[in-house]
């Protein structure tokens, strides 16, 4: 079984400040994880992802994330808040390679507001 | 360009009707889901299919059906057992396994 956790429902920054979106998992594989941004209305997009290798992630949009195995953890950070940035993001993970642990498991999401 | 369309992108629906949504890839994926995505819930899985004719229930399957009668082609049907069906649909496709997931824009369906 798998499940992800996302810290604040919603979180408030000003432009320029640093934004960080918090997630927290649990999978009984090594893990999959992934970060999406969803605009109102429109589907997700992704911002970036973790598989193997390097634990330091960059997606687009000048944003990061962070895997660490130790703390169960996968953090989306950008240093500095743009208003463009204001949408909806969605923390997933996906364990493993068979069955029903090859599907994501989305957390509830976090809508991030950008204040000028 | 390749990716995902999804229509209707809006759909409105008497109660006791079927309705089915539309969800078509040409990005020559395997694998497509149905997810199902209400406020605060984040996305929570209907269906997928892993290869053509053939099809899972995911997580919240009642009420629901899909086809995959072609690789290109996921349409996913409403019905009247449904008891709560106002929500907004996304599809995905990915290569297969536990890669990305692409999503389209969505369909927001709403009973009357």
């Amino acid at each position: 079984a798998q499940s992800v956790t996302q810290l604040g429902s919603h979180v408030s920054v000003s432009e320029g400040a640093l934004v960080l979106l918090r997630c927290n998992y649990s999978s009984s594989v090594p893990p999959y994880l992934f970060w999406y941004v969803q605009y109102p209305n429109q589907g997700l997009q992704l911002l970036l992802k973790y598989t193997t290798g390097a634990t330091l992630v960059k997606g687009i949009n000048g944003f990061e994330a962070e895997f660490k195995k130790s703390e169960t953890s996968f953090h989306l950070t950008k240093p500095s808040a743009h208003m463009s940035d204001a949408a909806e993001y969605f923390c997933a993970v996906s364990g493993g390679s068979s069955g029903s642990a090859r599907q994501l498991t989305f957390g509830s999401g976090t809508q991030l507001t950008v204040l000028p | 360009d390749g990716g995902i369309t999804q229509s209707p992108k809006y759909l409105f629906r008497k109660e006791g009707q079927n309705v089915t949504l539309s969800c078509e890839q040409n990005l020559n994926h395997d694998a497509m889901y149905w997810y199902r995505q209400d406020p605060g819930q984040g996305l929570r899985l209907i269906y997928y299919s892993q290869i053509v004719n053939d099809f899972q229930k995911g997580d919240i399957a009642e009420g629901y059906s899909v086809s995959r009668e072609k690789k290109e082609s996921f349409p996913l049907t409403v019905t009247s057992a449904q008891k709560n069906p106002t929500a907004f649909y996304l599809c995905a496709s990915s290569v297969g396994g536990p890669d990305t997931q692409y999503f389209g824009p969505g369909t927001r369906l709403t009973v009357l």
